[in-house]
């Protein structure tokens, strides 16, 4: 089974800071890579696919890189609206989720 | 638009049977997907089933006591759930997909199943 690991688990940061999470793969997974936001009480929602194709209506803030094993999911400037948990997921292999990062602001 | 129902509570060793049904887009064309969340957990995906249901995938923690069904012609999707224990509380979502490796782009609101006595 693949399994994902995100880091931090948890982050707090500042209105207008540039957010970075990292997501690693026990094993290649190419670009089979994908980030959602899943906000208190409600259904995970698809942002990035693929990598670093945003979801339609997402806000350009959102941007995700990397390749094999490693990749982040950048907030380019934190909103308020931003608060939330973000889950990595891979579809190389059947799907598996990270654990999720959970992000306040400071 | 996808909205899950048959939720409840239910007794270890139980059964229960989740539908999920689909309207404003093609069904027939979507892979389709449950994905459970345990209470404060991260998602889990549970089963997947192709456009033409000759292609199903299990996680190995459901393999054998869950099975997923769908029906074109009612745009619905199903998951019948057997040998129910506690691990198997949680949020269960429903969502779609285009194809077989590929994020998943629309899910549902959820319903909820708590295995307890």
């Amino acid at each position: 089974d693949i399994r994902m690991t995100q880091s931090p688990s948890t982050l707090s940061a500042s209105v207008g800071d540039r957010v970075t999470i990292t997501c690693r793969a026990s094993q290649t997974i190419e670009r089979y890579l994908a980030w959602y936001q899943q906000k208190r009480g409600k259904a995970p929602e698809l942002l990035i696919f693929d990598v670093s194709s945003l979801e339609s209506g997402v806000p350009s803030r959102f941007s995700g890189s990397g390749s094999e094993t490693e990749f982040t999911l950048t907030i380019s400037r934190l909103q308020p609206d931003d608060i939330a948990t973000y889950y990595c997921q891979q579809y190389h292999t059947f799907w598996t989720f990270g654990q999720g990062t959970k992000v306040e602001i400071k | 638009q996808l909205v899950e129902s048959g939720g409840t509570l239910v007794q270890p060793g139980g059964s229960l049977r989740l539908s999920c049904g689909g309207s404003g887009f093609t069904f027939r064309n979507h892979w389709m997907t449950w994905v459970r969340q345990a209470p404060g957990k991260g998602p889990e995906w549970v089963a997947t089933v192709g456009q033409d249901v000759s292609e199903k995938h299990y996680a190995d923690s459901v393999k054998g006591r869950f099975t997923v069904s769908r029906d074109n012609a009612k745009n619905s999707l199903n998951l019948q759930m057997n040998s129910l224990t506690p691990e198997d509380t949680a949020v269960y979502y429903c969502a779609r997909h285009p194809r077989g490796s590929s994020a998943f782009e629309i899910w549902g609101q959820g319903t909820r199943v708590t295995v307890s006595s």
